[in-house]
């Protein structure tokens, strides 16, 4: 089972900004671990958004943005559009595990 | 150009013994760790392991431990993912991935590799 928790499904309007959650513990946020999120389309390999809580690889547009507190993180996307529509998953490292560690996966849909 | 080119979609009975492969291009193999990611039918992504291919260093997560087995052959840069007796549940996507010299974020990925299980 996954130790990161993160809401089944978000919706949305186009143009409206949704943002997910990643609820995780002090064996990995709250030890100091980043998290990272993923977008994964229907039927595609999961695509880096954000790595290193808050931090855009080349071509993610800057709709996408991260933070993490505590043993929190969240992703934002602002001015949805009908492409958004994925599943997002946060990522991080858990010292109790030794491994990595997967959230349970938010389905974000534009209405 | 960094690619993991995975091998194809696999049907097998029950019992049956599976390897599957990564094959690593456009990077230096032996200087990254593998990691292989499970995701079931309509389920979530989960870590089952990962491997250097430099000194064959590999960990599992502990759910996977016993089940699988990762290694790598860095003579033609490819990792593996092996079952001995494959069960029904195992029927899932399998993904390769490659983390980040400096930090823990998968940044490349394989297409993915579809396991069927089934009598």
């Amino acid at each position: 089972q996954s130790v990161l928790t993160q809401p089944p499904s978000v919706s949305g309007a186009p143009g409206q900004r949704v943002t997910i959650s990643c609820t995780g513990s002090s064996s990995n946020f709250g030890a100091g671990y980043d998290v990272h999120w993923y977008q994964q389309l229907p039927g595609t390999a999961p695509k880096l958004l954000i790595y290193g809580n808050n931090n855009r690889p080349s071509g993610v547009p800057d709709r996408f943005s991260g933070s993490k507190s505590g043993t929190s993180a969240s992703l934002a996307i602002s001015g949805l559009q009908a492409e958004d529509e994925a599943d997002y998953y946060c990522q991080s490292y858990d010292s109790s595990l030794s491994g990595y560690v997967f959230g349970t996966g938010t389905k974000v849909t534009v209405l | 150009e960094v690619q993991l080119v995975q091998s194809g979609a696999e049907v097998k009975k029950p019992g049956e013994s599976l390897k599957i492969s990564c094959k690593g291009s456009g990077y230096r193999f032996t200087n990254y760790w593998i990691g292989w990611v499970r995701q079931m039918p309509g389920k979530g992504l989960e870590w089952m392991g990962s491997i250097y291919p430099g000194d064959s260093d590999t960990r599992y997560s502990p759910s996977f431990q016993g089940q699988v087995n990762i290694s790598a052959d860095k003579s033609i840069n490819t990792a593996y993912l092996q079952w001995s007796s494959l069960k029904a549940s195992d029927t899932a996507m399998y993904f390769c991935a490659r983390p980040t010299v400096w930090g823990s974020q998968f940044d490349y990925w394989g297409q993915g590799a579809l396991v069927t299980v089934s009598s």
